[in-house]
């Protein structure tokens, strides 16, 4: 077991250009969750998968964004368009889905919109 | 989920028992206390869930008041290393919960 990782853990882009963030969850966990920090907050939900179901979505998930789990293991979330606004730590996290309070969080994708 | 209340920042030293208040007066019955960390430049960390009765793990305790509106996680012995912010979640167990509201948190830091 080596954990939730996530890939890049750093990306800097241009305003208006697309990125694609990834995250690998413990293997035999059946749930995947996205989160969104910005400086100084405490994480807030994005969205989360069961197996490859995505079950829920927060607000804060606009249309340019979009998140996919296609084979119930890894996960992608893709953010189009890119504004500054976007900047952030996009953290994944995952979890049996008997034991949803216990998530595991990867170390995190730190996105800087310029 | 019912909302939380806790300091912005506190201090400790290290080797000392730390002790982070938290209060939930709107807690309901069938919603129980989560306790998780956040390193700097880490993901948060889960540590300690609790109903109503005290809890104690490798990592900490978690008392919890009678009429439940408030809690108190403790680190027995603090280290440099649990420097972090703490989040205190309320909300239903498993099944009926899915994801995590974090509020602010405290930002303990441990000093030699």
């Amino acid at each position: 077991d080596t954990g939730v990782s996530q890939d890049p853990r750093h990306k800097i882009t241009k305003r208006g250009q697309n990125v694609t963030f990834r995250c690998d969850p413990i293997s035999e966990h059946n749930r995947l969750y996205w989160y969104r920090q910005t400086l100084g907050q405490g994480p807030e939900f994005l969205t989360y998968f069961q197996n490859e179901a995505q079950l829920e979505k927060s607000r804060l998930l606009s249309d340019r964004f979009s998140a996919e789990r296609p084979k119930g293991s890894f996960s992608t979330l893709e953010i189009q368009r890119t504004e500054q606004g976007d900047s952030a730590m996009y953290l994944c996290a995952s979890s049996l889905a008997r034991e949803a309070d216990t998530q595991y969080f990867g170390p995190g994708t730190r996105l800087t919109v310029l | 989920d019912a909302k939380t209340t806790q300091p912005t920042s506190m201090d400790c030293a290290e080797g000392r028992a730390a002790n982070l208040p938290c209060n939930h007066s709107t807690i309901s019955g069938n919603e129980y206390v989560y306790w998780y960390r956040q390193i700097h430049s880490q993901g948060p960390q889960y540590i300690i869930h609790g109903l109503k009765n005290n809890e104690t793990n490798e990592m900490a305790s978690l008392i919890i008041t009678e009429d439940r509106k408030s809690s108190t996680l403790i680190l027995p012995h603090a280290t440099l290393r649990d420097t972090a912010v703490y989040y205190c979640i309320v909300r239903v167990a498993a099944f009926a919960g899915n994801k995590l509201t974090f509020g602010g948190g405290t930002r303990v830091l441990v000093k030699p």
